[in-house]
């Protein structure tokens, strides 16, 4: 079964810090993942994605991830934080049908911006 | 005008009570979705329409009813509310290959 794991709950760094938040998938088949940021008491928006390709990803706000294979990760980065960066992060893989709406999510890790 | 509108955005109600969450998008989109966030869970999904008469059950249907009323709107019931059934709810709409976009969510609380 297809699964997500963020195995950092809570996270703080200090403001210009890089950062780096750890993402582990389980799935058998290429799969499509997403890493989304969640702002307190607002909804999700979507950082960046990977279907194919590259498999450094780019995405907004300044982050980026890597997809890697043979360790089944794609870890979410971001060479200096700012304090509004503080939020709750997901990552999620769909299936490789092309149904991407249909996604498993990791626990969350909450990022917490020290000044 | 927002792209998915959930309405409430957020409501209090009582155990055994029957209450409708509603979701409505202008996107276009054929596929769409309902989830339910939990702290430390992460958010998984509820139920899943691909077309109006295509209704599909997520991880966690049990205690859960749905109605894609139109292209645009899919409804999520809860028949009798629990407790355990507070949690924030997220509508999200998809089409084949394009990314899915999630609504501001809904916050549900059963006392």
């Amino acid at each position: 079964a297809q699964s997500v794991t963020q195995p950092d709950i809570h996270i703080t760094v200090s403001e210009g810090a890089s950062l780096e938040l750890r993402c582990n998938y389980s799935y058998g088949a290429t799969p499509y993942l997403f890493w989304y940021v969640q702002s307190p008491g607002q909804g999700l928006q979507l950082l960046l994605k990977y279907f194919s390709g590259d498999t450094l990803v780019q995405g907004i706000k300044g982050f980026e991830a890597e997809f890697k294979r043979s360790q089944s990760s794609f870890n979410l980065r971001k060479p200096s934080v700012h304090w509004s960066d503080a939020a709750e992060y997901f990552c999620a893989v769909g299936d490789g049908s092309g149904n991407t709406g249909k996604l498993i999510f990791g626990q969350g890790t909450t990022l917490q911006v020290k000044p | 005008d927002a792209d998915v509108t959930q309405t409430p955005r957020n409501r209090i109600t009582k155990t055994g009570k029957r209450i409708m969450l509603e979701c409505s998008q202008t996107k276009g989109h054929d596929r769409m979705y309902w989830y339910r966030q939990d702290p430390g869970l992460g958010l998984r999904l509820i139920y899943y329409s691909f077309d109006v008469k295509d209704i599909n059950k997520g991880e966690i249907s049990d205690g859960y009813s749905v109605s894609r009323q139109a292209q645009a709107k899919f409804s999520l019931s809860l028949e009798s509310a629990i407790p355990n059934q507070t949690a924030l709810y997220f509508c999200a709409t998809s089409d084949p290959n394009r990314d899915p976009f999630f609504g501001p969510g809904t916050r549900l609380t059963v006392l």
